[in-house]
């Protein structure tokens, strides 16, 4: 079985201050992981994806995760938050050979001006 | 990148009626595609799996005979909701299969309203 925890319902951060979205995983094999960002009655649009390599990913719009095996996290990070940052934010997990993802509860950014 | 089509992107409907929705992989072939259910600030949850030529496969505790999914060419795959209710008032996401490395792509959402 597999599955994603954000441990946080809602981050809020001040616009050009750094902002991290925290994730962790459970899987049984090896973690595809992925995070995608929603905004208002829009679908998912993917940011980024870990499936194997360099644990520091970057992806779409400045967004970077970490993957740390040890601790099972896979963090949503970028260096200085823009006001349009403000959406809700998903990460998602499925296991090698299975396209199934499981996602987790959502975090909602709020960016102040 | 791939683009996956949702239509209609809003739908209002009587209680009673049914409702199709349709997902099309616009520029790839989708072998499989995924059909997800989401409430309002909440996560989305995996309602089928639906596999080209075959039938869909759903998950537990889905209804099967009130969510009818047919995947009937590689870039179509509909959701039909038989004798709509207002609980199954939702937003429906679609995601697709393909491309080279058979990643996931994401429709823009079906925002169903039963009245």
């Amino acid at each position: 079985a597999q599955s994603v925890a954000q441990p946080e319902d809602q981050v809020n951060v001040a616009e050009g201050n750094p902002l991290t979205v925290k994730c962790t995983y459970s899987v049984s094999g090896n973690p595809y992981l992925f995070w995608y960002v929603q905004y208002p009655n829009r679908g998912l649009q993917f940011l980024l994806k870990y499936i194997t390599g360099d644990n520091l990913v970057k992806g779409s719009y400045g967004f970077e995760a970490e993957f740390n095996k040890s601790q099972t996290s896979f963090h949503l990070k970028k260096p200085s938050a823009l006001v349009s940052d403000s959406a809700l934010y998903f990460c998602a997990v499925r296991e090698e050979g299975d396209y199934k993802l499981s996602f987790g509860a959502g975090t909602t950014v709020t960016v102040r001006a | 990148g791939a683009v996956v089509s949702q239509h209609p992107s809003r739908v209002i409907c009587k209680s009673g009626t049914s409702v199709k929705i349709e997902c099309r992989s616009l520029d790839f072939q989708a072998t499989t595609m995924f059909w997800y259910r989401q409430f309002p600030k909440q996560s989305l949850m995996l309602m089928a799996t639906s596999n080209e030529g075959s039938k869909a496969t759903y998950e537990q505790g889905v209804e099967k005979d009130k969510f009818l999914i047919n995947h009937a060419s590689l870039t179509l795959s509909t959701l039909t909701v038989t004798s709509a209710h207002p609980e199954d008032s939702s937003f429906y996401i679609c995601s697709a299969r393909g491309g080279g490395a058979g990643e996931l792509f994401f429709g823009e959402g079906s925002r169903l309203t039963v009245l």
